[in-house]
């Protein structure tokens, strides 16, 4: 089984819709992270969690909303979906070390290749 | 604004050819850089990372060469094979700061090894 699963996998939906991608990983890590991919712009972050009751906003988190329901499981819901998200979402995970490492490796999950109509 | 610039945007290289990826970043106060490789239908996974306190990091056929003065810092792939064929991702993070525990990641290239 993927230390870290994205759900969907594949999802098309209409604008306006409101849609939720889900997280789930096994490697007990502290720290979660949602970003999009669109080709020629790498990754961009979207937000991240440091543990469950931390939450913050990445570098677009406009039209987008999280929610960290436990350490192994993390969310990303868009309340009304338009064309311009669509994208390829990455889940990720990494560890904190016990809050002494800044500067450590993320694991990603499969994606989930969103359209939207 | 992208703090971490990537080139080139797509490489084609013979097997047997060395591909090199240059990226170059403002944050001074970056301190660790991973490269990422990503095979279609799969999620980036870490290929090699330097810290700023060595000018160059050897891993097998892949090396990474840092230059701090400049900002910039490349992946070297030698002897490139038709497996290497990937997306690769250069990145930025730092130990403090607004950066940290977050990842920078650069444009992506797109390798392609013919044989």
């Amino acid at each position: 089984d993927a230390d870290v699963t994205q759900t969907p996998r594949n999802r098309i939906t209409k604008t306006g819709k409101r849609i939720m991608l889900e997280c789930s990983q096994t490697k007990g890590h502290d720290r979660m992270y949602w970003y999009r991919q669109d080709p020629g712009l790498g990754l961009r972050l979207i937000y991240y969690s440091f543990d469950v009751k931390d939450i913050n906003k990445g570098e677009i988190s406009d039209g987008y909303s999280v929610s960290r329901q436990a350490q192994a499981k993390f969310s990303l819901s868009l309340e009304s979906a338009i064309p311009n998200q669509t994208a390829l979402y990455f889940c990720a995970t990494s560890d904190s070390l016990g809050g002494a490492g800044g500067n450590q490796p993320q694991h990603f999950g499969d994606g989930t290749r969103l359209s939207i109509l | 604004q992208q703090q971490v610039k990537q080139s080139p945007q797509s490489l084609i290289v013979q097997k047997g050819g060395i591909s090199i990826i240059n990226c170059a970043y403002e944050n001074t106060a970056f301190d660790y850089f991973p490269w990422y490789q990503q095979f279609p239908g799969k999620g980036p996974a870490l290929l090699i990372a330097i810290r700023p306190d060595v000018s160059e990091k050897k891993e097998g056929r892949f090396t990474i060469s840092f230059n701090k003065s400049a900002k910039q810092f490349s992946l070297h792939i030698m002897d490139s094979q038709p497996g290497d064929s990937a997306t690769y991702f250069c990145a930025a993070s730092s130990n403090g700061g607004t950066s940290y525990g977050k990842l920078t990641f650069g444009q992506g290239t797109i390798l392609t090894v013919h044989p």
